[in-house]
């Protein structure tokens, strides 16, 4: 079993749903990462939260620590928001490690 | 500020070669990490460096190895290259204060692409 789990693997939503991508992880974390990857590679950093609620524009993170789960949500989506979600847990081992990413494609 | 640079973006090799990558921080940042991307495996960690030291590593051979210069910029080298080595290498930045890279914000670098052949 892997230590971070994410779902869905892929998602397809109209322009203007709002998105949830979940993770899940097994071990104890010191932060969790939400990661966004676009074709050609680059990765930006969304949001790191070790507990509560982050919102930056129309994304929202939330952590719960207990039940080992995170969630990514996305309101009014757009195709702009088309790409990879990765969740990326830090650990007692201090390193991070990464879920499968989820592929979010956004239709106008 | 400038963002994370890596050079070369893309790169062929064949069996048996090495290959040096380099990357260089943001500006002020003094952790390095590595990271290997595939489409089986996904993005694993290789190893990180502060101040010049590899302060921690990923579970992998030991042809994979880096350094840091006292300007904070990174290498990567990969000696006796496997056709299982194609991949994206991304390196990220962060601050490096906190003492633990894991938690701080990470700063991805555009990638190098390595094919061997």
């Amino acid at each position: 079993k892997n230590e971070v789990e994410q779902s869905p693997q892929n998602l397809t939503a109209q322009e203007g749903e709002f998105i949830t991508i979940n993770c899940s992880y097994s071990v104890g974390i010191s932060a969790l990462h939400w990661l966004q990857q676009h074709p050609g590679g680059g990765i930006v950093s969304l949001f790191m939260l070790s507990s509560g609620k982050k919102k930056h524009g129309r994304l929202i993170a939330t952590i719960n620590i207990q039940e080992k789960h995170s969630s990514l949500h996305i309101t009014a989506s757009h195709p702009r928001d088309s790409a990879v979600y990765i969740c990326a847990v830090g650990g007692s081992n201090y390193k991070l490690t990464f879920g499968k990413g989820t592929l979010l494609t956004v239709n106008p | 500020k400038a963002g994370v640079t890596q050079t070369p973006r893309y790169l062929i090799k064949t069996r048996g070669q090495q290959v040096t990558l380099s990357c260089s921080p943001i500006s002020g940042h003094r952790s390095v990490s590595w990271y290997q991307q595939t489409p089986g495996q996904g993005l694993q960690f290789l190893f990180e460096y502060f101040s010049e030291t590899q302060r921690n590593k990923g579970n992998f051979p030991g042809r994979f190895s880096g350094r840091q210069f006292s300007n904070s910029r990174s290498e990567m080298n990969v000696s006796t290259l496997e056709l299982g080595d194609s991949a994206l290498y991304l390196c990220a930045s962060s601050q490096g204060t906190s003492g633990r890279a894991e938690r701080e914000t990470q700063y991805f670098g555009p990638g190098t692409r390595l094919l061997v052949l």
